[in-house]
């Protein structure tokens, strides 16, 4: 099955500071979304992005699906920022079934 | 409104014992699906239904069984739970046809312990 790799594992900032989160897949995907897992443990749908480029206030995300990669950018970051972002892929010969997801990167952003 | 919400959202019991996890989703979607997310953060889906149509079914022991009466709830029943069960799990929806969306909404997860 698809393969889904995040990097960095973990990642310790200070507020204000930016970070790039990256995930690579290892097949085409038609479904390439972006979550956070804040502290209390729900999970946000962040990004819809299967290629392409968006923002949303400080974050954005850009996926450059011919390459196989996609980056999360988060801008200006606040201490509730902190949390685990996962990756979620679905592979291109198997639509409609379900996303496949990246062992996340743990941000903590201390004040 | 909460848009997919489980219930309940804490279960703690014993080993052996037989537990049911309910979801509703009032988004209006197509498929809904089950994850489980283990003590390491890690989440690895478990089914997936379709219009009440079983789509996915991953290597899970046979004694976990879901359930969906119609396409706005999907259950999970857990028969002689063990150890290793001991994880959160989370609801989720999506809109597959004919527009597919494809964007993924979490229920806000359910703890089980099994002592």
């Amino acid at each position: 099955g698809i393969q889904v790799e995040q990097s960095p594992p973990d990642l310790i900032l200070q507020e204000g500071a930016n970070s790039t989160l990256r995930c690579n897949f290892s097949d085409s995907v038609n479904n390439l979304q972006w979550f956070h897992q804040n502290p209390w443990g729900q999970l946000i749908n962040l990004f819809y992005i299967p290629s392409g480029t968006k923002q949303n206030g400080r974050l954005s995300a850009t996926t450059v699906a011919t390459e196989r990669y996609s980056l999360l950018y988060i801008s200006s970051s606040q201490t509730t920022d902190s949390g685990v972002y996962f990756c979620a892929v679905e592979n291109i010969d198997q639509a409609g079934t379900a996303l496949i997801f990246g062992k996340g990167t743990t941000l903590s952003v201390s004040s | 409104d909460t848009a997919v919400s489980q219930t309940p959202k804490y279960l703690v019991t014993q080993m052996g014992n037989d537990k049911s996890i309910k979801c509703e989703q009032n988004l209006g979607h197509d498929t809904m699906y089950w994850y489980k997310q283990d003590s390491k953060k890690f989440l690895k889906i478990m089914f997936s239904y379709n219009n009440k149509e079983l789509i996915i079914n991953e290597t899970v022991p046979n004694r976990f069984s879901p359930k969906s009466p119609d396409k706005a709830h999907l259950n999970l029943h857990i028969n002689s739970l063990e150890l290793g069960d001991s994880a959160v799990y989370f609801c989720a929806s999506s809109q597959v046809n004919p527009a597919n969306t494809g964007e993924l909404f979490f229920g806000e997860g359910s703890r089980l312990t099994v002592l």
